[in-house]
């Protein structure tokens, strides 16, 4: 069956750090991966998404990038972490046959 | 921008009872999605209704479309404590291989044992 992880679960952060949150998906190949990020007391707002390998699509302007570079893996970074980075992240994947996604367990970002 | 509105934003019920959540969206869609989500925990997928469906149902969950209105309604009918979480629509738009579900602001459901 399929799995997906995330880590870490909670992350404290400085200002101006940089910043790698990994997700990686098993028991399946060439999902589509998503990133996340949810304000608190809000919806979900599409941060990435990939296809394939070293296919990113960004969904709105921002601090952060995103990098696919193995098949079940994506990766969500950042150079700088600005305050307004802060919230809950997740990362999602499903098949292109499937609507529906499967959500990973989200990392807690608070910037300080 | 986001697609799907939820009402009401919160809801507090007694166990047994039933719960309806609602959601209003502006565009054309190929289906409509409900999700939930513990408190700090990612989300699940609850059930999926096409645009040419008008009513489904998933154990204790029933859910109806209404595409001349644009709108959905979630209902568990008796509720448990367990079911306390936030509940969100999510629509997928039509055409396209990547789906790019928009959620909306979810309901945040309360059920007092």
């Amino acid at each position: 069956s399929q799995t997906i992880h995330q880590w870490p679960a909670t992350l404290v952060q400085p200002v101006g750090s940089p910043l790698s949150l990994e997700c990686t998906v098993e028991g399946t190949s060439n999902p589509n991966l998503y990133w996340y990020r949810q304000a608190a007391g809000r919806g979900l707002q599409l941060l990435f998404y990939s296809v394939g390998i070293g296919q990113i699509s960004s969904e709105v302007p921002q601090n952060l990038s995103a990098s696919r570079p193995q098949d079940r893996q994506f990766i969500l970074s950042s150079k700088k972490l600005l305050l307004s980075d802060s919230g809950f992240y997740l990362c999602a994947w499903n098949e292109d046959r499937d609507e529906k996604l499967f959500f990973g367990s989200g990392t807690q970002l608070s910037v300080l | 921008s986001q697609q799907g509105e939820e009402d009401p934003q919160a809801l507090s019920i007694q166990e047994g009872e039933n719960a309806t959540m609602n959601c209003s969206y502006k565009t054309s869609i190929n289906n409509l999605q409900w999700y939930r989500q513990n408190s700090g925990r990612g989300l699940v997928h609850l059930i999926l209704i096409r645009s040419n469906e008008r009513e489904k149902h998933s154990g204790r969950l029933r859910v109806t479309l209404d595409t001349s209105k644009k709108s959905s309604s979630l209902l568990i009918t008796a509720s448990r404590a367990a079911d306390t979480a936030s509940y969100f629509c999510a629509t997928g738009g039509p055409g396209g291989a990547t789906n790019k579900l928009i959620f909306g602001t979810g309901t945040l459901l309360a059920v007092q044992p």
